[in-house]
């Protein structure tokens, strides 16, 4: 099965820098998701990564480290409307590759 | 042109009432999902299909059955509803195969409400 583990709430200032860590431990591992849930709304797509290094687009960028089982999604130039909660998940290298959702990090800036 | 669109987006009902929340995808995807979330906002998968083909069917009391009469549609029919099933619903779908990671695109959700 997966465990995947982030901060449960997380507080920044606009303009500033925050990162959210996650943390996982699966059976198998085929794929980390970065993905934003604002209140009374879907989750959407932030980012992908299968293997390890950084992957940056425009203001956020999601790091990968297989061997140590961490994740850290990166936002940049905080805005106001960067509130909201950001969900990692998990997808298991099973013939139906299912994906795991953490409980999510929800993020307040702050003026 | 919505993607993934799933209806009723709202559902206020009795105890012991049978409900149903369709679910369409216009995408192409050949994967299909229903996920759950409940008040402290933890998403969990209850069923994926693939191709109308159930392929992933987590331990979900057997009140809840999914139906997926083609690819394209993916619904979830909940019998003798309970308070504890009062949660947000969300359709979602992914493409076929490894490439873009098979990423999840949800719908809006379903507010159920049971009381």
């Amino acid at each position: 099965g997966q465990n995947i583990d982030q901060p449960t709430e997380m507080t920044a200032t606009e303009g500033a820098i925050v990162q959210i860590n996650c943390t996982y431990q699966t059976s198998g591992f085929n794929g980390l998701f970065w993905y934003q849930q604002h209140a009374g709304e879907a989750p959407t797509f932030l980012s992908y990564n299968v293997l390890d290094g950084l992957e940056e687009k425009g203001r956020f960028s999601s790091f990968l480290s297989r061997s140590k089982g961490y994740s850290y999604l990166l936002l940049k130039e905080l805005q106001m409307k960067d509130s909201a909660s950001y969900l990692c998940a998990v997808r298991d290298d099973g013939g139906y590759q299912k994906v795991t959702f953490g409980i999510g990090t929800k993020l307040q800036v702050i003026p | 042109d919505t993607a993934v669109s799933q209806t009723p987006k709202y559902l206020v009902t009795q105890m012991g009432n049978d409900k149903s929340i369709k679910c369409e995808q216009n995408l192409g995807h050949d994967t299909m999902y229903w996920y759950k979330q409940d008040s402290k906002k933890f998403l969990k998968i209850m069923f994926s299909y693939n191709n109308k083909e159930l392929i992933i069917n987590e331990t979900v009391p057997n009140r809840f059955s999914p139906k997926s009469p083609d690819k394209a549609h993916l619904n979830l029919h909940i019998n003798s509803l309970e308070l504890g099933d009062s949660a947000v619903y969300f359709c979602a779908s992914s493409p076929e195969g490894k490439l873009g990671g098979n990423t999840i695109y949800f719908g809006e959700g379903s507010w159920l409400t049971v009381v």
